[in-house]
């Protein structure tokens, strides 16, 4: 059974850009959620899609965004970007996400900002 | 506000001996613990949950406890092993919100030959 698949793994951008990510589940999974790490602020919440909804957010600004497809595959959005929005950015999937339901992470999208 | 905390950043163990790695939470709501594991730049690896109902949960080499009362879990990893040596983030969430999960800051676990 496949992954969390995340992509792309690397990313360049500049100030001022917007940057779209993508996160296939494992096959079966309809909740996904995404994160950011930072060396400064470690891994924190932005949001999480089910059945096509955010259903749950994270304090962070609406220049992030993201979106759930039929299929369950997910994007998340960075407009203007920041220097600070570099970061790692993970991708988790669950059957459902809720009561105790681990969840399965991607490797990541690495965005660096210039 | 840090909810979830590990006070000890970095961690050193012999091969073979026991490795001990703590948390601390203050939000009463937490009802499922769980740890990661993680390399750096890819993403963390389930490891072992308890949920708030329990205080002892094992799966081989590693055994999670959680103690209510003090709002404090750990993870015991017996014996270490090299490949052990990894960050290592204790994390939690509330009833209904499994996916909105609250991390610590994590501990660089080392295990030395």
């Amino acid at each position: 059974k496949a992954g969390v698949t995340q992509t792309p793994r690397y990313l360049i951008k500049t100030r001022g850009q917007q940057v779209t990510l993508s996160c296939s589940p494992i096959s079966g999974h309809r909740s996904v959620s995404w994160y950011q790490q930072t060396p400064g602020q470690g891994l924190q919440f932005l949001f999480e899609y089910f059945s096509e909804t955010q259903r749950n957010k994270g304090n962070f600004p609406g220049r992030f965004s993201g979106r759930q497809f039929s299929n369950s595959r997910s994007e998340m959005n960075v407009s203007t970007l920041e220097l600070g929005d570099s970061a790692l950015y993970l991708c988790a999937s669950s059957l459902a996400g809720t009561s105790n339901e681990k969840l399965f992470f991607g490797s990541g999208t690495q965005l660096s900002v210039l | 506000d840090q909810q979830v905390k590990q006070n000890s950043p970095s961690l050193s163990v012999q091969e073979g001996r026991i490795s001990i790695l703590n948390c601390d939470y203050t939000n009463s709501m937490f009802d499922y613990f769980l740890w990661y594991k993680k390399y750096p730049a890819e993403g963390p690896t389930f490891l072992i949950s308890i949920s708030s109902i329990k205080d002892k949960n094992e799966d081989g080499r590693f055994t999670v406890f959680l103690n209510k009362s003090a709002k404090h879990l750990s993870l015991h990893i017996v014996p270490s092993q090299p490949g052990d040596s990894a960050v290592y983030f204790c994390a939690a969430s509330a009833s209904g919100t499994a996916s909105k999960l609250t991390f610590g800051t994590g501990t660089r676990l080392q295990v030395t030959l």
